[in-house]
């Protein structure tokens, strides 16, 4: 299958610092990406669609300007967290639609944020 | 919209065959996915069934059943590793997909 990176993989940070996160298609080209957070337990929450070229679509309920996205290329869209609070400890993760031949949408490994 | 519907935890004895049901309600229908996520881990493509019928993947079938809004993954020849939590999530034409809760299947010795 089709692959996709994210980096950093962990992160620790201290409250009210930012942090980026960057999600990566490898081996295709995703005009759409998408951000997931998951608290442990829980099932996949949508975050927001990342669209290639144009603003990002969120899910109600979470802030667009905490959440920055920013997709400015086909292979390449990041998450950044502003001004981070404990409360947004979480894994998050992106993932990638992969447009050619069967319309799928492939993970990353995710980035435990710790916010302290 | 949509709705889906899956077990919430299974429990299954290593070597046996498990089955996962996944019950949806849609207007729009692409297809249907199957994730496996390991705990602490993102999701992994499992399949993906966008016409009715069965489809084998070595230990891991898929079916699906568009006019009962029903599908199931199959697993056989349950091994420890295959602990883990199982998505179902809908293609429903409108990105993104939507996701079930999960089965969190548990293989016991």
């Amino acid at each position: 299958g089709a692959v996709v990176s994210q980096h950093p993989s962990w992160v620790i940070c201290k409250s009210g610092t930012s942090v980026k996160i960057e999600c990566r298609s490898l081996d295709f080209q995703a005009t759409t990406m998408f951000w997931y957070r998951q608290f442990p337990k829980q099932s996949l929450m949508l975050m927001a669609t990342s669209n290639e070229g144009s603003k990002a679509t969120y899910e109600q309920g979470v802030e667009k300007d905490k959440f920055l996205i920013n997709h400015a290329s086909l292979t390449l869209s990041t998450l950044t967290v502003t001004s981070a609070h404990p409360e947004d400890s979480s894994f998050y993760i992106c993932s990638a639609r992969d447009e050619t031949g069967v319309d799928t949408q492939y993970f990353g490994p995710g980035t435990r944020l710790t916010v302290l | 919209g949509q709705n889906i519907d899956q077990p919430t935890e299974m429990t299954a004895t290593e070597g046996a065959i498990v089955q996962i049901n996944c019950t949806y309600q849609t207007s729009g229908f692409n297809g249907l996915f199957w994730y496996q996520q390991h705990a602490g881990e993102a999701p992994t493509f499992l399949s993906y069934n966008v016409l009715d019928g069965l489809e084998e993947k070595g230990r891991f079938s898929s079916f699906l059943s568009r006019s009962k809004g029903y599908s199931y993954l199959l697993l056989k020849e349950l091994q420890m590793k295959d602990s883990a939590s199982y998505l179902c999530a809908l293609n429903s034409g409108n990105t993104p997909l939507v996701f079930g809760k999960g089965t969190r299947l548990s293989v016991i010795a």
